[in-house]
């Protein structure tokens, strides 16, 4: 069974650029959630997606988009990226949404020059 | 909203030492319990859990306990190694009105241990 794949590993932007992160959920997994970790910091919830549409969203801006396609697999966009968006991005997934046991991604290291 | 507070780190500890990591937490509702650890360089692994009150969960020689008379989820090893050495992370799973099970994190407990 392959567990939850993120890439890129590494991506170093500069401001005012936009960023692609990509996620694989594990098989069998329909729910994906994202969530930001600054330095020094625990995760923030930034939304999840279930079976294709936005599940729920937590205190992100709108320059802080996803996709999730028919095979769950899923894609944060951050427009117009800004120093403070400088983070690792995990990404989790979970059968469904609701409680499930959620299953990490290695993460993507993002800094913002 | 829902919260999690952690014990300030960092924590160093001799090996074999007796672990403990503070976590308190507050919640509207009743929420699942966890402990995540995450290691250098890697992404988060569930640790342990626990999804309602007086439930111990455990791993790896780990415990918690989920106690609502204090709101507390404290996490306790009687022998560390130096293979524990990572940040350890308390988080609830929220109830929302999107039924996301999203998870709201404390700010991370790094754990040193020494030879």
């Amino acid at each position: 069974e392959t567990g939850v794949t993120q890439s890129p590993t590494h991506l170093i932007k500069t401001r005012g650029q936009q960023v692609t992160l990509r996620c694989s959920s594990q098989s069998g997994h329909n729910t994906v959630s994202w969530y930001q970790q600054a330095l020094g910091q625990g995760p923030q919830f930034i939304f999840q997606y279930y079976r294709e549409e936005e599940n729920g969203r937590g205190n992100f801006p709108p320059r802080f988009s996803g996709l999730q396609f028919p095979n769950y697999s899923s894609e944060l966009n951050v427009n117009a990226l800004e120093l403070d968006d400088s983070a690792l991005y995990l990404c989790a997934s979970s059968l469904t949404s609701g409680g499930d046991e959620q299953f990490f991604g290695p993460g993507t290291r993002l800094t913002v020059l | 909203g829902d919260s999690v507070t952690q014990m300030e780190g960092p924590v160093t500890l001799s090996e074999e030492a007796f672990l403990t990591i503070n976590c308190t937490y507050t919640a509207t509702g009743y929420p699942s319990l966890f402990w995540y650890v995450q290691y250098p360089g890697e992404g988060l692994q569930l640790l342990l859990k626990a999804t309602k009150a007086d439930d111990k969960g455990s791993n790896k020689g780990f415990e918690a306990t989920y106690r609502k008379e204090t709101t507390s989820f404290h996490l306790e090893k009687g022998s560390v190694q130096v293979s524990d050495s990572a940040v350890y992370f308390c988080a609830l799973s929220e109830e929302d009105s999107s039924n996301t099970g999203k998870l709201i994190f404390g700010q991370g407990t790094t754990l040193q241990v020494k030879p």
